[in-house]
Order: C-alpha cells, then structure tokens, then sequence
C-alpha cells in the first residue's frame, strides 16, 4: 500500500497563477485533510472531509478551495496564487472508529514569486 | 485554535528519558489526547493517544492528570533518531478538525 500519495512533490509558480494540489490515499479512509506549514511552525488545517461529497472550513481557508472527488482522492485549488501562499503543503487521511490516527502524505513544498 | 500549550524546545542526553510535557486545561471528558512527531521535513507520524488512562506502545508512554488537564510524552531511552517536532493534539468532539499546535523541538544530544 501506498498510504497518502501528493503530488506535485515541488512547484513554483508566479503570483495570479493557479494551480491544484493531488492527494490520494488506498487506505479506505473517510476523512481527509489538507495543512499548511510555514517555515519554523507548526500545522495549519486548511480544509477537511469528512466524508466523500462534504468539505469543511479549518483554520485558514481564505485563498483556497477543493474537491473530495471521490473516496479516495482529495485536491487542494489555489485560484490565484498569492507569495503569502508559499508554504509546504500536507495531505492527510484518517482511519475509522474513536480513535481516527492521521496518516500524512510527504508534502508538496510550494513557492510563489 | 490550538487548544495545547507546550513548550517550544528541550534538549536530552541520548540514553536518558525524555519528557515532554503538554497542557490542554480545556480538555471536554470525551476528547482524546494525541501525539504526533514530525521529523525534519516529512510528514507527522503518529505515535500514541490516551483519553484517561496511562497508555503504553513500543515507541513512548503516556501519562494523563488525573484531572486531564495535562500530559506527558515518555521516551524511555531517547536516541539522536527521537530529534524531532512532538505535536501535542486535542480533537476537538464531534469533528474531524485536528487543530496542531507549535509543538515541541526535541533535541537529542549525544
């Protein structure tokens, strides 16, 4: 099994562009997850499903949209990249029951100019 | 927001025990305590959680207040491998949103 798969693994783009951030995961997971970190700090949630066909807001959405295609595939949209976007991006999916553990995905480090 | 507090940094001699402590005074009876660690650059890793009781897997040892309100990571016999980021983590009841924290930057000197 692969786990949490993103892809791209690097990218840059100019300020204006866009662009979507892949994530999959083989695990038959319900929920996923989208981060952000910023150089030095800790995660920030940017958006979540719950399960396939609902999303929800998390800290720091604003800039930001996705898509929970299907079970297994949850993407991250950025319409119009902004340099205060650039960060290291991290997928994630959970397992089922009470006690739900997180399995990351290695990141995508993204930079905007 | 974060509903932990940790401290930013502490350092441990390889070999020796390492305890990293967490607040979480906010903690409802039904929210679970968890922790992660993130390793250089990599995504976090899962290592253990609690809800009351003392838990115990082949990496770390927990131990939970009585109160709940805080708690403590163990790493028994910490090596150079242990260096790493620990997030100490809350979820919040009834959602899905696992809000991280600052975390903790664990050194490991040998």
């Amino acid at each position: 099994n692969a786990g949490v798969t993103q892809t791209p693994k690097f990218q840059v783009l100019k300020t204006g562009q866009s662009m979507t951030l892949q994530c999959a995961q083989d695990m038959n997971h319900n929920s996923m997850y989208w981060y952000r970190q910023d150089p030095g700090m800790g995660l920030r949630l940017i958006y979540y499903s719950a399960s396939e066909g609902t999303t929800d807001k998390g800290e720091v959405p604003n800039g930001y949209n996705v898509s929970r295609l299907n079970k297994r595939e949850f993407s991250l949209r950025l319409e119009s990249a902004a340099p205060s976007q650039t960060s290291v991006y991290f997928c994630a999916s959970s397992d089922e029951g009470a006690y739900e553990k997180l399995f990351f995905g290695s990141g995508t480090q993204l930079s905007v100019l | 927001d974060a509903k932990t507090t940790q401290p930013p940094s502490m350092d441990c001699a390889e070999g020796r025990a390492a305890n990293l402590p967490c607040n979480h005074s906010t903690i409802s009876g039904n929210e679970y305590v968890y922790w992660y660690r993130q390793i250089h650059s990599q995504g976090p890793q899962y290592i253990i959680h609690g809800l009351k009781n003392n838990e115990t897997n082949e990496m770390a040892s927990l131990i939970i207040t009585e109160d709940r309100k805080s708690s403590t990571l163990i790493l028994p016999h910490a090596t150079l491998r242990d260096t790493a980021v620990y997030y100490c983590i809350v979820r919040e009841w009834g959602t899905y949103k696992y809000i991280f924290g600052t975390g903790t930057r664990l050194k490991v000197l040998a």
